[in-house]
């Protein structure tokens, strides 16, 4: 069974950039989309992009022009990187596997904070 | 841009009770790119139908979706006590691709 997960920082300074990875394990990254979203406390699911293997991405144009999803399929993994980040985007940070048009597998979750 | 609204925001229901959880599109969508998700406190979502209908692996049956033009609707025919959660549906676009949630309902016990 396929199973992924989240690593990375749990604190970011304000205007820094967040970086996240997510390793798949118990099947290969080609041929699904992989996908980040995020859950701030409390609120609702946020989709923020999505990744190929072949490197191919869409993301939410509501955060467009700070993130950058990328995929190194040597390692099987795929990362997240998000600039100029604010208090605002402190939240859970979930990768997740796509199928026909939704997310079966998910991590279990990374916190990340942002504060000085 | 396709909106979701899920209605109730809360409801509160008994172990044995039926429950009818509504997501409406602000446009047609296809039946194919409507899923619902079931969260629990601390844990990730975890995925119960998809193409609107049909059970992801694993699902009980007492889970059923449906639609019908705009409107979405997740059944689950008897709750089970491990069934109260937060419920969201999701959408795929394609112009521009992407995945968009409903803001969730919250099914609470009674």
């Amino acid at each position: 069974q396929v199973q992924v997960q989240e690593s990375g920082p749990g604190l970011v300074k304000p205007s820094g950039t967040l970086s996240l990875s997510c390793v798949v394990s118990g099947g290969s990254i080609t041929n699904n989309w992989w996908s980040w979203v995020r859950q701030s406390p409390g609120k609702g699911l946020e989709w923020i992009g999505e990744i190929y293997h072949n490197g191919r991405t869409n993301y939410n144009p509501s955060l467009r022009s700070r993130v950058t999803i990328s995929v190194d399929v040597s390692k099987n993994q795929f990362s997240l990187q998000l600039t100029s980040v604010t208090a605002a985007d402190t939240a859970v940070y979930y990768c997740a596997r796509n199928t026909v048009y939704c997310s079966d597998f998910w991590g279990q979750g990374t916190l990340v904070t942002v504060s000085s | 841009e396709i909106v979701l609204t899920q209605s109730p925001g809360t409801l509160s229901l008994s172990p044995g009770e039926r429950a009818t959880l509504s997501c409406r599109t602000s446009q047609s969508v296809s039946t194919s790119y409507l899923a619902w998700y079931q969260q629990k406190p601390g844990q990730a979502p975890r995925l119960l139908i998809y193409g609107a209908s049909i059970r992801a692996t694993g699902i009980p049956d007492r889970f059923s979706g449906s639609a019908s033009g705009t409107d979405f609707t997740l059944t689950i025919s008897r709750l089970e006590p491990e069934d109260f959660a937060v419920y969201y549906c999701q959408r795929y676009g394609n112009s521009p691709p992407m995945y968009t949630f409903g803001q969730g309902t919250k099914l609470e016990i009674k």
